[in-house]
């Protein structure tokens, strides 16, 4: 029974490239959510996937930020052009379904450090 | 919007103390709530939940929370805490959407 994986744990890039995040959630959850805490911070939501798709992309900040879900599995989360203000730990999480009702099983998180 | 308070931002105990940590939500309608906590280099993982019935909720490791409608408030509570419950304690609550609003934590050091 594995949990929700993420990689990588950290990432330190400069300002300006891409990144990638990748989300590995538990085997048969179909909900999938990416969350964002900054220092100090709780959880911020940013997207959620039912399936393959995007249900919800109500909280990314703006369109540098994409995440995908293909096969209704793994999920990206993807920064272009990062900013120093995209330093945070991005979490992932997720849960057999969206009722409301479903506990959310969250990763260890990536850190992410934009020099 | 639908939003959370946690007012203590830091609280330091010492062990066998009592534990309360105040959650107030803004929302109108029904309403799921949750407290997570983050053990120091570990995962989120859930304390416990309220969803509807008895609005006293007992969740692992001696944890309970109240749910109070008229005061918009789901406080944590535990009679006598370890040093083992330093962490960062999340409240939360959930929207129609299924996604986590939560509020911005409270970090409680238990004293040895």
């Amino acid at each position: 029974g594995a949990g929700v994986s993420q990689t990588p744990s950290n990432k330190v890039t400069e300002k300006g490239k891409y990144v990638e995040l990748r989300c590995d959630p538990i085997s048969g959850h179909t909900a999938l959510y990416w969350y964002r805490q900054s220092l100090g911070q709780g959880p911020e939501f940013l997207i959620y996937f039912q399936g393959t798709g995007a249900a919800d992309d109500s909280g990314l900040p703006n369109d540098r930020f994409f995440a995908v879900r293909p096969e209704g599995s793994v999920s990206t989360l993807k920064i272009q052009r990062t900013e120093r203000g995209d330093s945070a730990v991005y979490l992932c999480a997720s849960s057999l379904k969206t009722s409301g009702r479903e506990e959310q099983f969250f990763g260890p998180g990536t850190r992410l450090t934009v020099l | 919007a639908q939003s959370v308070s946690q007012h203590n931002h830091h609280v330091i105990l010492s062990e066998a103390a009592s534990l309360e940590l105040g959650c107030n939500y803004s929302y109108g309608g029904t309403v799921n709530l949750f407290w997570y906590v983050q053990y120091p280099g570990q995962h989120l993982q859930l304390l416990l939940k309220y969803f509807s019935g008895d609005p006293l909720v007992k969740g692992i490791k001696g944890f309970e929370a109240e749910f109070i409608k008229s005061k918009f408030s789901f406080n944590l509570r535990k009679p006598s805490v370890q040093w083992s419950d330093t962490a960062e304690y999340f409240c939360a609550v959930i929207n129609q959407g299924g996604k986590l609003i939560f509020g911005q934590g409270t970090e409680l050091s238990v004293k040895p």
